[in-house]
């Protein structure tokens, strides 16, 4: 299996622009997570599905972040204005059972200017 | 926000030696897990310790688990240079896993 595939693995963007990360989990997996990495705040959970339907958004920092899974086969994650503050490693990670391991992308890193 | 604390944030060692990073958590959980991060990559799963065990063993790795005092650690022993990198523990209690900030590990040829 080729793993969790995130697109693309550099942006960088300027501030207002939208930005748009992609995820393809691994086939058969049930449960979509994004995370995003930074220094500052470490590994925080944005937003997971569970059978492409979102269970908990809670972690999504603001309106300008929106996330879909339109299929069990992929994911994005919008960012609508994008801001300097919005630089970080965004990661996608799936898992086939509940409370089993999850398997990571190698992530988006994203800078905005 | 992050749940699991990893102490300490950082740890350098010499090859061979065992190297012991602990992680405490603040509520009840399914189970605890750990993961290794090497430097510009994704995480790796190492090792996963449900909340009705105590002990487990994967190879050189050995995870202990108290949860009346909700902590966790995990032993690399004979450590080599390749295992440099930032390990974290997650704990799942239903709701996605959280991690911790992490423990950055330099083993020293």
């Amino acid at each position: 299996d080729a793993g969790v595939i995130q697109s693309p693995r550099h942006e960088v963007t300027e501030m207002g622009q939208e930005v748009t990360l992609r995820c393809k989990p691994i086939s058969g997996h049930n449960s979509l997570f994004w995370y995003r990495q930074t220094m500052m705040r470490g590994l925080e959970l944005l937003i997971y599905f569970n059978n492409n339907v979102p269970i908990d958004d809670s972690g999504m920092p603001e309106d300008r972040f929106s996330a879909k899974m339109p299929n069990a086969s992929f994911s994005t994650l919008k960012i609508q204005p994008s801001e300097p503050r919005d630089s970080a490693v965004y990661f996608c990670a799936s898992r086939d059972r509940v409370a089993g391991e999850l398997f990571f992308g190698e992530g988006s890193r994203l800078t905005v200017l | 926000s992050q749940q699991g604390e990893e102490d300490p944030q950082a740890l350098s060692i010499q090859e061979g030696e065992n190297a012991t990073m602990n992680c405490s958590y603040k509520t009840s959980i399914n189970n605890l897990q750990w993961y290794r991060q090497n430097s510009g990559r994704g995480l790796v799963h190492l090792i996963l310790i449900r909340s009705n065990e105590r002990e487990k063993h994967s190879g050189r790795l050995r995870v202990t688990l108290d949860t009346s005092k909700k902590s966790s650690s995990l032993l690399i022993t004979a450590s080599r240079a390749a295992d440099t990198a930032s390990y974290f523990c997650a704990t799942d209690a239903g709701l996605g896993l959280v991690f911790g900030q992490g423990t950055r590990l330099t083993i020293n040829p």
